[in-house]
């Protein structure tokens, strides 16, 4: 089965900050990656998809990038509304839909 | 616009099959490039992909929960349906059904049900 690993698992920043979370497939899905942000007790939110292209809606501030196995999640400059948990999850149609294990994102 | 909503029992006994329903609504799944999943987490833990039924009918499962899933979808009535069998207390979690999008890109889960909190217990 494919593993999706992220890091770190967590992480502490302040307002303003760059911040970049990574996430390694144990093989390789191409550009096949989404990212997710999920606050407490909501559903997550879809925000990158096919590696590096942002979710309508989702503002430019955030970015990501990758192919092959590595894969990275960067918010440019942290804004209190970001503090929340990341999701990364492989998108290959014919693999299983794999999350990673998360990365919670803290105010410092 | 598209939403989707779960709904099934909130606790069940251990070895009970538990089934619940994705009711959605702005999106039909006879369309081309179209899915519904569920994903469950936890409390305090990591979202996990269990099934995924595509438009035409194309089934895909979690290969660990394989043997215990069935998903089926009623395109009429705008519902898929999950079955879980020989449910255990590790199974406790929030469910969530999700729309997917389906192309060149990928499979992604651009639109997510509220999410429905099913306990295991005696």
């Amino acid at each position: 089965d494919i593993q999706m690993t992220q890091s770190p698992s967590s992480v502490s920043a302040s307002v303003g900050d760059r911040v970049t979370i990574t996430c390694r497939a144990s093989q390789g899905i191409s550009s096949w990656l989404a990212w997710y942000q999920q606050k407490p007790g909501k559903a997550p939110k879809l925000l990158i998809y096919a590696a590096s292209s942002l979710q309508s809606g989702v503002p430019s501030r955030f970015s990501g990038s990758g192919s092959g196995t590595d894969f990275t999640l960067t918010i440019s400059s942290l804004q209190p509304e970001d503090f929340a948990t990341y999701y990364c999850q492989q998108a290959n149609s014919f693999l299983p839909k794999t999350f990673g294990q998360g990365t919670r994102l803290e105010i410092k | 616009q598209i939403t989707l909503k779960e709904s099934g029992p909130t606790l069940v006994k251990p070895t009970q099959t538990l089934t619940l329903t994705c009711t959605f609504s702005g999106f039909s799944l006879s369309t081309s490039g179209v899915g519904v999943g569920w994903i469950r987490q936890p409390p305090g833990k990591a979202l996990e992909w269990l099934a995924l039924i595509y438009w035409d009918d194309d089934k895909r499962y979690s290969p660990s929960l394989k043997s215990r899933l069935t998903i089926t979808k009623d395109t009429s009535k705008n519902q898929v349906v999950l079955t879980m069998t020989n449910m255990d207390p590790v199974d406790t979690a929030t469910y969530y059904c999700a729309h997917m999008s389906y192309g060149d890109y990928g499979d992604y889960f651009d639109y997510w049900g509220q999410g429905t909190l099913v306990t295991v217990s005696s």
